[in-house]
């Protein structure tokens, strides 16, 4: 285990709701990475928050947003689903954005229908 | 742009039997290089990372790895394969990305099944 939480588990949405998924990183790790993962597909990078801050985007459009707290803690809000949104949402926390080692939550496994 | 390919989408094996998993990469720096294993309903574990230490990397559950520059390669082997074995492979480069963030590239994933 590698002490990074992610909730739900699991969700069910339809196409045009929003959702919010969370994540919480591992004690002392101040930077969070979000990933989207397709079924029979690598992880995908969406972005990455470092002492609340964005710190860095992949090529996720502008309806993917998120969030860092002050505990380090992370949401990822995603608006206007869209049934390609299905997927395992994971998250990862690192001691540093510069740190190349990252640590994995258990996912979130949303659908969209 | 780093990338990295891994050549094979499924492998399977016998228990008992070594393990293969082949990754080449291209990149224009020095290259950090890792393995992920993701097991099926479960999140992505570090399985051995490669940093320009020394080449040959030792990682968990008997993994090691083989970091060869001028073949760009880091092939996975594991002398004996178990059934818990079974699971989604990554292999991973790391970039810079913008700002002081390292961004990771991610191959497709090699499917390893192991038979008994």
């Amino acid at each position: 285990e590698t002490g990074v939480t992610q909730s739900p588990t699991h969700l069910i949405k339809t196409r045009g709701q929003q959702v919010t998924l969370r994540c919480s990183s591992q004690s002392g790790h101040n930077t969070v990475s979000w990933y989207q993962q397709a079924l029979g597909q690598g992880p995908q990078f969406i972005f990455q928050y470092y002492r609340e801050e964005e710190n860095g985007r992949g090529n996720f459009p502008p309806r993917f947003s998120g969030l860092q707290f002050p505990n380090y803690s992370s949401e990822l809000n995603v608006n206007a689903l869209e049934l390609d949104d299905s997927a395992l949402y994971l998250c990862a926390s690192s001691l540093l954005a510069t740190q190349e080692t990252q640590y994995f939550g258990p996912g979130t496994r949303l659908l969209v229908l | 742009a780093q990338s990295v390919t891994q050549l094979d989408s499924h492998v399977s094996v016998s228990e008992g039997t070594p393990v293969l998993l082949r990754c080449n990469y291209s990149s224009s720096y020095s290259p950090s290089l890792f393995w992920y294993v993701q097991h099926p309903n479960k999140g992505l574990q570090l399985l051995l990372k490669y940093t320009s230490a020394a080449t040959l990397v030792k990682g968990i559950n008997g993994f090691e790895a083989e970091f060869k520059k001028s073949e760009t390669s880091f092939h996975l082997t594991k002398p004996s394969a178990h059934m818990s074995d079974a699971a989604e492979y990554f292999c991973v480069v790391s970039e810079p990305g913008a700002g002081n963030n390292r961004k990771l590239i991610w191959g497709l994933g090699t499917s390893l099944a192991v038979n008994p």
